[in-house]
């Protein structure tokens, strides 16, 4: 079984439209939960990270952390052309060693 | 301030020949990470290094994988001899000091897209 379950999509949204990735998990060790959006040929950036559960906002992103059900979501309200990307979830355990544990990434497409 | 910087962006190489990727962190980065995408697959650690020391290999996939970072400065991975299987996206990332609020960004370099005929 994969550490981290992500539906690779794509996913083809009108502009404006709301738009839900989510990402499950198996081990109960992650504390931080990050997401990352990559454009084509470029290397991933980080969009927003949570520490355990709660949610988390910026501007026009959520990010949502669910422990119990080890399930979490980025949410991108109004969506945009330029928000265009594979979006990855990571993922790593409390402590010194950062090393992350990615989703596959959800391609997505906003359609103008 | 200049990003993660990788070479070469692209290096095809036959089965059995060496290469050897750069990676060039962002100045003052303590941490310095590699990772590897095979198509098709997730992006899978390789390696991580707090200056020039070696935190954690845990990743490297084999013995023909030889990653050292001179002075705590850039890094180098060596794939010798490089085989059908090595092919994939090679990315370095840096963060800072782990002590330090921003300590658990990880900034990325373009990657380096590693073709073995």
């Amino acid at each position: 079984q994969k550490e981290v379950e992500q539906d690779p999509g794509p996913l083809s949204v009108p502009e404006g439209a709301i738009v839900s990735l989510n990402c499950t998990y198996s081990n109960s060790a992650f504390q931080y939960f990050m997401w990352y959006r990559q454009y084509s040929r470029k290397g991933p950036e980080l969009l927003m990270y949570t520490y355990s559960s709660g949610n988390k906002e910026d501007g026009r992103f959520t990010a949502q952390v669910d422990k119990s059900s080890k399930y979490i979501s980025l949410f991108i309200r109004d969506s945009q052309p330029s928000d265009s990307a594979t979006y990855l979830c990571a993922m790593d355990y409390a402590g010194n060693n950062r090393k992350l544990i990615w989703g596959l990434g959800t391609s997505l497409a906003v359609n103008p | 301030e200049a990003g993660v910087t990788q070479f070469p962006s692209h290096s095809v190489i036959e089965k059995g020949q060496t290469v050897t990727l750069r990676c060039d962190p962002i100045s003052g980065h303590d941490n310095l990470y590699w990772y590897r995408r095979v198509m098709g697959k997730e992006i899978k650690f390789l390696l991580h290094f707090v200056k020039e020391s070696k935190q954690d290999e845990s990743g490297m996939p084999n013995n023909r994988f030889l990653a050292e970072r001179t002075g705590g400065t850039y890094s180098t991975l060596k794939v010798q001899p490089a085989e059908l299987e090595d092919s994939g996206v090679y990315f370095c990332a840096s963060s800072q000091d782990r002590r330090t609020s921003g300590g658990r960004e990880q900034f990325f370099g373009p990657g380096t897209r590693l073709t073995v005929l």
